[in-house]
């Protein structure tokens, strides 16, 4: 059974800072999804990720299968990026069914 | 427009009375999965769907049923909702079964007294 940590709880930043977001898993997994849910409470995708490394804009996100570790970079951060960040992973590795997702980390970035 | 739809969004109901949360959704994803979200717990997954008639238990099904009859509906169904149910629920579907990305419906604002 996964577990999943994140890291920092709590992010203040100002604006224009590189950001990084850390998730890491107890279990091999297959894929890892970063989420974002902006204070309206809706939730999007950001990234499903399996190796290496995919780009979206001014997000970065990167895994390491080995390590169990991801991270979600932001470049040049914005005001509207503050958000909470969440990171989720199959609950019993292979499965992409079950998902156990990471506590969140709050980001708040201050112009 | 793509989209996961759920009803209600917001939701005040009494101890014992019979809801059902529906969630639609129009991209003809196989996979579907309910969530509840509480403070200092974070999302935990209910019961989640493979395909129709295919339905599995998550971290917390106690106190929900669902069912999988047709491909774009999974309805979320408290028998007998209780105060502990209160929370914010979210819909959410996906391509297939394996590694693909999540759609969201708007979430379910849900209090029960």
């Amino acid at each position: 059974k996964n577990e999943v940590e994140q890291s920092p709880q709590n992010l203040t930043a100002q604006e224009g800072e590189f950001i990084t977001i850390n998730c890491s898993y107890s279990v091999g997994i297959s894929a890892l999804h970063w989420l974002q849910q902006h204070p309206g409470g809706g939730i999007v995708s950001l990234f499903m990720l399996s190796s290496g490394k995919k780009k979206h804009g001014r997000l970065i996100a990167t895994i390491n299968i080995q390590e169990k570790h991801s991270s979600l970079h932001i470049t040049a951060s914005h005001p509207r990026d503050s958000a909470v960040y969440i990171c989720a992973v199959p609950h019993y590795g292979g499965s992409q069914g079950n998902l156990i997702f990471g506590k969140g980390t709050k980001l708040s970035v201050k112009p | 427009e793509a989209q996961v739809t759920q009803n209600p969004r917001y939701l005040i109901t009494v101890t014992g009375k019979k809801l059902t949360v529906t969630c639609s959704q129009n991209m003809n994803h196989e996979y579907m999965s309910w969530y509840r979200q509480d403070p200092g717990l974070g999302l935990r997954q209910i019961y989640y769907s493979m395909n129709v008639e295919v339905t599995d238990k998550g971290d917390v099904p106690e106190g929900y049923k669902v069912s999988r009859k047709e491909k774009r509906n999974f309805p979320l169904i408290l028998e007998s909702p209780s105060p502990n149910q209160t929370s914010l629920y979210f819909c959410a579907s996906k391509l297939g079964s394996g590694a693909n990305v999540l759609t969201f419906g708007a979430g379910s604002r849900l209090t029960v007294l």
